[in-house]
């Protein structure tokens, strides 16, 4: 599987933007690239996925640079509900499995 | 959204006695589901890959006689740990994969099981 590193913390400002990122240098054409989050004590969630181009949803954006090498989830305007541990992941479009690596932890101050 | 539903939320139990964990898909049928352990302060690690009507898939240095998985429907996966002892103590948490084909999986809220 192609590794992703991330920073192993993070911290934000409530109401500010967040750039959370990710470096996959082993990509493989087929890898999408997948963000999910861990709040405290709960499953995780999908946040969401990207192949090539930026991607947007209600959560987040997904910035991915132009050799896929690296990547960007932005959220936007950080709330205090955005504190989890956020987990970027290689797997093809059809997940059939999900392996996690470490992820960076995000603070958020009030 | 899809939603799992995975129960109990936390057990305890002593040791030696067996749990299961129930992992249902509640809107969509799921002929995958997948189980992960979190340890504290550690990322998920996945156990094992249930299919449904089929045996499940273990890790490597999962041990599938303790950990037995059965996926006997499409919407319900079970997890049980036998003879549980207080290293099992751990989060466990199932995942379920859409029957069409998964962009995106979904995940059970967790359990916390603690072997005293």
């Amino acid at each position: 599987d192609a590794k992703t590193t991330q920073p192993n913390s993070m911290e934000s400002n409530e109401e500010e933007p967040v750039h959370l990122p990710c470096n996959h240098s082993t990509i493989s054409g087929t890898d999408y690239i997948h963000w999910y989050r861990q709040l405290p004590s709960q499953g995780p969630e999908y946040v969401i996925h990207g192949l090539t181009s930026n991607v947007n949803n209600r959560m987040a954006s997904l910035a991915i640079a132009e050799d896929r090498k690296s990547s960007t989830l932005i959220l936007h305007r950080a709330t205090l509900r955005d504190a989890a541990v956020y987990y970027c992941i290689l797997s093809p479009l059809i997940v059939n499995k999900l392996v996690f690596g470490a992820g960076t932890i995000l603070r958020v101050k009030s | 959204g899809a939603v799992v539903s995975q129960h109990p939320s936390r057990v305890i139990c002593k040791s030696g006695t067996s749990v299961k964990i129930e992992c249902r898909s509640l809107d969509f049928q799921a002929t995958t589901m997948f189980w992960y352990r979190q340890f504290p302060k550690q990322s998920l690690m996945l156990m094992a890959t249930s299919n449904e009507g089929s045996k499940a898939t273990y890790e490597q240095g999962v041990e599938k006689d303790k950990f037995l998985i059965n996926h006997a429907s499409l919407t319900l996966s079970t997890l049980t740990v036998t003879s549980a002892h207080p290293e099992d103590s751990s989060f466990y948490i199932c995942s379920a994969a859409t029957l069409a084909g998964a962009e995106k999986l979904f995940f059970g809220s967790g359990t916390q099981l603690s072997v005293l």
